[in-house]
């Protein structure tokens, strides 16, 4: 079966313009989670979707970002008016229980700007 | 704040030396995970513990789960080259219904 995929591999864009990152997580995995990881650093937390319930936004940096997961599944990372600071490895990872469940990762994009 | 400390955060030994990682907290977990992350990859699961005093081994690695379940190690016998990576841990509270990683150590085993 297909494990977690996310695209963009790589992006490269301007500061100011804005991105979307996509991450497919396996399917019937109920919980779905964003991290950040800075280059040799460990993974920040963003943000974590859980079913139908409020995504828990603690870990958001700043307005600038925003995450939606469509239909339970698709979820979509939109990084607006990049700054440099932003430039990271972002990771999707899906499991099935939230508390207790393994967390699959994807390969993650890693987001350049310049 | 980290929810979840792990130290040393920077490790380079020999080959063929033991070595022992930690990660602490003081909150108890439903489950404690360790993965692994090598260069330019997501994290892979290595195992994960759900008793309090229960160890599990995978090969030449052991990990423990302390009695309280607000602590946990990983020891690593006999290093090889292959062990180099980032080694994380994760925690997760029934409570709050998710999963945190602390920041990781890195290994670096010279060949």
């Amino acid at each position: 079966g297909a494990g977690v995929s996310q695209s963009p591999s790589n992006k490269v864009t301007e500061k100011g313009k804005d991105v979307e990152l996509r991450c497919d997580p396996i399917s019937g995995h109920t919980a779905l989670y964003w991290y950040r990881q800075s280059l040799g650093q460990g993974l920040e937390f963003l943000i974590y979707f859980q079913g139908n319930s409020a995504p828990d936004k603690s870990g958001l940096p700043s307005d600038r970002f925003s995450a939606e997961r469509t239909g339970g599944s698709v979820s979509t990372l939109t990084i607006q008016r990049t700054q440099q600071e932003d430039s990271a490895v972002y990771l999707c990872a899906s499991s099935f229980l939230a508390a207790r469940g393994e967390q699959y990762f994807g390969p993650g994009t890693r987001l350049t700007v310049t | 704040t980290q929810l979840l400390e792990q130290s040393p955060q920077f490790l380079s030994i020999q080959e063929g030396e033991n070595l022992t990682v930690y990660c602490n907290s003081s909150s108890v977990f439903s489950s404690l995970q360790w993965y692994r992350q090598e260069p330019g990859e997501g994290p892979v699961l290595l195992v994960t513990v759900v008793t309090g005093g229960e160890v599990k081994k995978l090969k030449r690695l052991t990990f423990q789960f302390g009695d309280a379940r607000k602590d946990s190690s990983l020891h690593i016998t006999a290093a090889q080259p292959g062990d180099t990576g980032l080694y994380l841990c994760a925690g997760g509270r029934v409570s709050v219904n998710d999963m945190r990683f602390g920041a990781g150590t890195r290994l670096t085993v010279k060949p």
